[in-house]
């Protein structure tokens, strides 16, 4: 069975920087496109970036280009975000999903169960 | 990026069926085979139940349909269920080759 976990999360300043990781099992990593989304606190999903299952395509929300990059290691099963110059409004539980083929255009066939990034004072 | 608009909220009864609706532009529904359909239980991970429009992924109840006209796509549940109450998120890959998601539908079984 797939699985995605995140970790990385956690309580940062404002304009400091903050690395989420997702360990990717249960299928084959680069088989598929990755991306993160995000919930704030009493929000609805956003979707945060995207990548192809090459790293040849990569995809930002305007509210993070810039200052967010998407990466990926598919030797090792993994898909990091690298977030910096955070913003409170940045504070969300972010989720890893797959996407359904090697793109970034499908849907987002399987989630992890997210990992709280709190940006504050 | 502006979010695809669906309602606050909708509600019915067991055994009923309810649509909602997820309204964009021709740059996102409109003009996308790519909408997709989440159902999201508040503390769990959000799951797909519509993708490309009007697929549905094995193991979904054939209960769930998509459909789509002009720049409105929709989320048909028939024969609602208790466990079918949950947030509803549409969501659509766009003319810019980003994603963005509807504000979300409260479903209520009453």
């Amino acid at each position: 069975e797939e699985q995605l976990v995140e970790s990385g999360g956690g309580l940062v300043q404002p304009g400091r920087s903050l690395r989420l990781s997702c360990a990717a099992s249960g299928f084959t990593f680069d088989d598929h496109g990755m991306h993160w989304v995000r919930q704030a606190p009493g929000k609805g999903l956003e979707w945060v970036s995207g990548i192809s299952w090459n790293s040849g395509t990569t995809g930002y929300a305007d509210s993070v280009k810039g200052r967010f990059t998407i990466s990926r290691d598919n030797a090792k099963n993994s898909l990091f975000l690298q977030m910096n110059s955070l913003k409170t409004e940045d504070m969300a539980l972010y989720y890893c999903a797959r996407g359904r083929g090697d793109s970034i255009r499908r849907g987002f066939d399987s989630w992890g169960q997210g990992t709280l990034v709190t940006v504050s004072s | 990026q502006s979010a695809l608009t669906q309602p606050a909220s909708v509600s019915g009864s067991p055994g009923q069926s309810i649509t909602i609706s997820c309204t964009g532009t021709s740059s996102d529904v409109g003009g996308s085979n790519y909408v997709s359909w989440y159902q999201h239980h508040p503390g769990k991970a959000p799951k797909l139940m519509i993708y490309d429009v009007t697929k549905r992924p094995s193991g979904v109840s054939d209960r769930f349909s998509g459909s789509k006209s002009g720049n409105t796509a929709s989320l048909t549940i028939s024969g609602l269920q208790a466990e079918d109450e949950a947030d509803y998120y549409c969501s659509s890959y766009t003319s810019s080759s980003t994603w963005v998601f509807g504000g979300g539908t409260k479903l209520t079984v009453l």
